[in-house]
């Protein structure tokens, strides 16, 4: 298995507050990725990063911020939790570009429920 | 826009029988990459198989094989020989030439009955 964790592994916070979520990896993989997952949505990604302090934006990004300032954490940052953002948080890691190794790994999951 | 279909939100199947879970997909590129992705209730998500689009061969993974049709867009995910471990929401995605992200189908919750 890949060599990934995610904490906390379940959240539970009240509206307005924000809220970081870390992922950490083993793996030296250069592109880590945070993904959501709701029911009838598959997952969905919110940001990735490609390097260290370089990350883009996913196709869910509004109201999440990322950082990554070592390669093997990157953070997930929910500014101002809303209700709308209680959801399974997925980070998940790659190393495209090299024969054979552009599968995306996953950690385990964050629940997260915002009341 | 890259698009990813799973028609069946369920399917069941007999321990020790073949299932077959449809995939469709909507892309331009020309090389890109699918997966079959396992969810079980641990919500842990697990490579099953992969398969390079430039590549004819269809890719298997001991009882896990893929019918790749690269004209019709179609990787489909065949289990032979079912067991009560392969319950679980099934995920079909794409990742596309210099696309980095996967982009998800909605899944397939798979039911094994002994």
């Amino acid at each position: 298995d890949a060599g990934i964790t995610q904490s906390p592994r379940h959240k539970v916070t009240e509206t307005g507050t924000p809220v970081t979520l870390r992922c950490h990896q083993t793996e030296n993989h250069r592109y880590m990725y945070w993904y959501r997952q709701d029911p009838g949505h598959g997952l969905r990604l919110i940001h990735y990063s490609y390097g260290v302090k370089d990350t883009d934006k996913g196709e869910v990004s509004d109201g999440y911020s990322v950082s990554r300032s070592k390669t093997e954490d990157f953070l997930l940052t929910l500014e101002s939790a809303t209700s709308s953002q209680t959801s399974v948080y997925f980070c998940a890691i790659s190393d495209w570009g090299h024969m054979g190794t552009d599968t995306q790994y996953f950690g385990p999951g964050t629940r997260l429920t915002v009341l | 826009a890259q698009t990813v279909t799973q028609s069946q939100p369920e399917m069941s199947v007999q321990e020790a029988e073949t299932v077959t879970l449809s995939c469709t997909y909507d892309t331009s590129e020309s090389d890109y990459y699918l997966f079959w992705y396992k969810q079980p209730p641990s919500r842990q998500m697990i490579l099953v198989i992969r398969q390079e689009a430039y590549k004819q061969q269809n890719a298997t993974e001991n009882r896990f094989s893929v019918n790749f049709q690269k004209a019709a867009k179609s990787f489909s995910l065949k289990i032979s020989d079912s067991q009560l471990g392969d319950a679980a929401m099934y995920f079909c995605a794409y990742s596309g030439g210099s696309n980095y992200k996967l982009t998800f189908g909605k899944g397939t919750l798979l039911t094994v009955n002994p």
